[in-house]
């Protein structure tokens, strides 16, 4: 059982330089989430999909893009990488349940922005 | 605006001892509250949640959390712990409006 696979699993890039983190789910989930862990942060939601074709922002969005490019797949771009980006991001998946909130979680994309 | 204070970032218990993790909340209208458990290198996993209903939820791997209006509250317990169990805990809230929203982490060490 996959679940939530996500592509690179580390990265290490220069200032400026852009790049996609791919996401993909398996389990036919209509939401979609990427988040980013920093020390001490907890989770911090950057973009979320509520169903196919939706998109919205999260808690920190700048500098940041996404793609739902189908039920499947999300995608999560940085255009112009910066220092404050490197993170660990999660890409997440769950039911459009009363909670409508992520179940399953990738293993996560380690990325250094020097 | 809705919030969680996860009290200590890290625990520490014998194998065997009781493990509690504090988790309070603050929200304006009645909450959805989750704990997900995070082990070394992975992604979050979702222990339980509340949402409606008994307010003792039970979960995965022996764990369990009751939901305190009065106290506004959702500790996570486990009546004896595991050296499995060591992992970094978080606990969560949303009011089903709004997206999740969450603690900075509790790390629980268990020594053998």
């Amino acid at each position: 059982n996959a679940g939530v696979t996500q592509t690179p699993k580390f990265q290490v890039l220069k200032t400026g330089q852009s790049m996609t983190l791919q996401c993909a789910q398996d389990m036919n989930h209509n939401s979609m989430y990427w988040y980013r862990q920093d020390p001490g942060m907890g989770l911090r939601l950057i973009y979320y999909s509520a169903s196919e074709g939706t998109t919205d922002k999260g808690e920190v969005p700048n500098g940041y893009n996404v793609s739902r490019l189908n039920k499947r797949e999300f995608s999560l771009r940085l255009e112009s990488a910066a220092p404050s980006q490197t993170s660990v991001y999660f890409c997440a998946s769950g039911l459009a349940d009363l909670t409508n909130q992520p179940q399953h979680f990738g293993d996560g994309t380690r990325l250094s922005i020097l | 605006a809705q919030s969680v204070t996860q009290l200590g970032s890290h625990v520490s218990v014998s194998e065997g001892a009781l493990v509690l993790l504090r988790c309070n909340y603050s929200s304006s209208v009645p909450p959805y509250l989750f704990w997900y458990v995070q082990y070394p290198n992975q992604g979050l996993q979702l222990l339980l949640k509340y949402t409606t209903g008994a307010t003792l939820v039970k979960g995965i791997n022996g764990f369990e959390a009751e939901f305190k209006k009065s106290e506004t509250s959702f500790h996570l317990t486990k009546p004896s712990a595991h050296m499995s169990d060591a992992a970094e805990y978080f606990c969560a809230v949303t009011t089903g409006y709004s997206t999740l929203t969450f603690g900075k982490g509790t790390m629980l060490l268990v020594s053998p």
